[in-house]
C-alpha cells in the first residue's frame, strides 16, 4: 500500500530537549516536504527535499532541521523545542509533477511545555 | 510566491443541499494547478480534486466538482448533496511553479453540515 508513514503520532515533551519526528514513504518519490498546521494559519511548509542530500528552507524553517539522506526518509529534527513549536507537524512527498497530488502522512501533534 | 486566500472561516449547509467553499489565488506562473483537500476532525489530509490551468473543462470527482474561473482567479469547490461526513477543514492549495514539490495553503473552510 502506497503511504506516508509518520512517527510517533503524538508527542509531549518539555523545552530544550531534543526530538526527532521520523517520515518514510514506500512510493519512491523524490520530493519530500514538513508542514505545520497552526489554528487559522493553514499549512505553513517548514522544508522541503527535491531529492537525497538536496533540500530547502521553506517558509517557517526557523527551530527546525531536516536531512535526507535516503529517498525514502526525511526527518525533523526539532534541537530545542520550545513552546511556539507546539503545532500539529505533516509530513508529504510527492512525484514532483505539477499534477499529481501530494500524498500526506497521517500528522504528529506536538505539545511541548 | 504563490497567494491562497479563503475568505470564509466557517460555513454551514443542511444535510443534501449543495454548498460552495471559495478560493482565490494570485501566482506569475502561466501553467499552474489548484488542489482541495479535505481534513477531517481525525486530522488526516485527504486529496478531494486537482485542475490545471490549462484544463479545458472544470474537473469533477463524484460530489465534488471545481468552478474553475481564471479571469477572477477563482477556483471554488462546490459540494453537491452535502452528507454528514462532509463536515471538515477544507484547503485549497497551489504548487510552488518552479519549484516542485512545494504546496502553498489558504487557510481553511471549516464546513458544518448539519441534519
Amino acid at each position: 500500500e502506497a503511504q506516508v508513514t509518520q512517527n510517533p503520532r503524538y508527542l509531549i515533551t518539555v523545552t530544550g530537549k531534543k526530538l526527532t519526528v521520523t517520515c518514510s514513504q514506500n512510493m519512491n518519490h523524490e520530493y519530500m516536504s514538513w508542514y505545520r498546521q497552526d489554528p487559522g494559519l493553514g499549512l505553513r511548509q517548514i522544508y522541503y527535499s527535491m531529492n537525497v542530500e538536496v533540500t530547502d528552507k521553506g517558509d517557517v524553517p526557523e527551530g527546525y532541521k531536516v536531512s535526507r539522506k535516503e529517498k525514502r526518509n526525511f526527518p525533523l529534527i526539532l534541537e530545542s523545542p520550545s513552546p511556539n513549536q507546539t503545532s500539529l507537524y505533516f509530513c508529504a512527498s510527492s512525484p514532483g509533477t505539477g499534477s499529481t497530488e501530494a500524498f500526506f502522512g497521517q500528522g504528529t501533534r506536538l505539545t511541548v511545555v | 510566491a504563490q497567494k491562497i486566500t479563503q475568505t470564509q472561516p466557517g460555513m454551514f449547509v443542511q444535510e443534501k443541499e449543495a454548498v460552495t467553499l471559495d478560493c482565490t489565488y494570485d501566482t506569475s506562473d502561466p501553467s499552474y494547478g489548484l488542489f482541495w483537500y479535505k481534513q477531517p476532525s481525525s486530522g488526516e489530509m485527504i486529496f478531494l480534486i486537482y485542475q490545471g490551468s490549462y484544463d479545458q473543462q472544470n474537473a469533477t470527482e463524484g460530489r465534488y466538482s471545481l468552478n474553475f474561473q481564471k479571469a477572477r482567479k477563482s477556483a471554488n469547490l462546490v459540494i453537491s448533496a452535502s452528507q454528514l461526513g462532509d463536515s471538515a477543514m477544507y484547503f485549497c492549495a497551489m504548487p510552488g511553479g518552479s519549484t516542485l514539490g512545494r504546496l502553498y495553503f489558504g487557510r481553511g473552510t471549516q464546513l458544518t453540515v448539519w441534519p
